[in-house]
C-alpha cells in the first residue's frame, strides 16, 4: 500500500490566489512527521512545513499552512497569494516511528501558477 | 546557504564507467546520510541509508555492488555507481540528518543540490 498518496499530478492557479494541494498518508504508527517540500526545475530539495503527529495546531510558515485531519489521515498544503515562483513540484513526504528517520516521499503534484 | 554539498552536480560518461558523488554536511556532524534516486518527473526513492562508521542499510531492490556507499566521517558520504550503465541514468539526490537541531521527527534534513548523471 502506498504510504503516501497524492493525487493530483498537475495543478493550475491563478497568480495572487490560494491553492490547495492535497496529500494522505498511511501509518499505523501513532507517532510520526509530515512533511512538505518544494522542487523547482533546477532539482534541490526545499523545505517548507513540518507537522508533528501530537502537534494540535496545524502549522504555518508564512504563506504556507498545512491543514491537518488526522483522523483522515490527510495533511494538505495550502498556498496562499500564490506567486509565479511558486511554480514547481511539490512532495508530501512522512517519516514514521517505527522507520528509524528514513522520510518516504508521495508522487508529488506539480503546480503551475498563471499570471 | 547550503548545509550540504553535494558533487559533482552533472557527470556525462561512457558505459562501464565508475562515477563517484560526494555529499558533505558543511557545518554540522551528520551520522546518517540518504541517498535517493529520482527518475525525470517521478518522486524520490530512498536507495539507502549511510551510517557513519558501519555498513550502510540499503532499501529492498537496490544493487548493493552497484551502489557502493561509503561514510567514512561524520561530514562525508559517497555513492559510488560501479560500472555504470544507460539504465543507471538518474538524478541522484544526498541528504543529512542535523541530530544538533530540532527534535525527533522535527529534525532538519537538508538536502544536496542533487547530481544528474548520464551514462552514454
Amino acid at each position: 500500500a502506498q504510504k503516501i498518496t497524492q493525487t493530483q499530478p498537475g495543478m493550475f492557479v491563478q497568480e495572487k490566489e490560494a491553492v490547495t494541494l492535497d496529500c494522505t498518508y498511511d501509518t499505523s504508527d501513532q507517532s510520526y512527521g509530515l512533511f512538505w517540500y518544494k522542487q523547482p526545475s533546477s532539482g534541490e530539495m526545499i523545505f517548507l512545513i513540518y507537522q508533528g503527529s501530537y502537534d494540535e495546531q496545524n502549522a504555518t510558515e508564512g504563506r504556507y499552512s498545512l491543514n491537518f485531519q488526522k483522523a483522515r489521515k490527510s495533511a494538505n498544503l495550502v498556498i496562499s497569494a500564490s506567486q509565479l515562483g511558486d511554480s514547481a513540484m511539490y512532495f508530501c513526504a512522512m517519516r514514521e516511528d517505527t522507520g528509524g528517520f528514513k522520510t518516504i516521499f508521495g508522487a508529488g503534484t506539480r503546480l503551475f501558477v498563471k499570471a | 546557504g547550503a548545509v550540504v554539498s553535494q558533487h559533482p552536480s552533472r557527470v556525462i560518461c561512457k558505459s562501464g564507467t565508475s562515477v563517484k558523488i560526494e555529499c558533505r554536511s558543511l557545518d554540522f556532524q551528520a551520522t546518517t546520510m540518504f541517498w535517493y534516486r529520482q527518475f525525470p518527473k517521478q518522486s524520490l526513492m530512498l536507495m539507502a541509508t549511510s551510517n557513519e562508521g558501519s555498513k550502510a542499510t540499503y532499501e529492498q531492490g537496490v544493487e548493493k555492488d552497484k551502489f557502493l556507499i561509503n561514510h567514512a566521517s561524520l561530514t562525508l558520504s559517497t555513492l559510488t555507481v560501479t560500472s555504470a550503465h544507460p539504465e543507471d541514468s538518474s538524478f541522484y539526490i544526498c541528504s543529512a540528518r542535523d541530530p544538533g537541531r530540532g527534535r525527533g521527527f522535527s529534525q532538519p534534513q537538508h538536502f544536496g543540490d542533487g547530481t544528474r548523471l548520464s551514462i552514454l
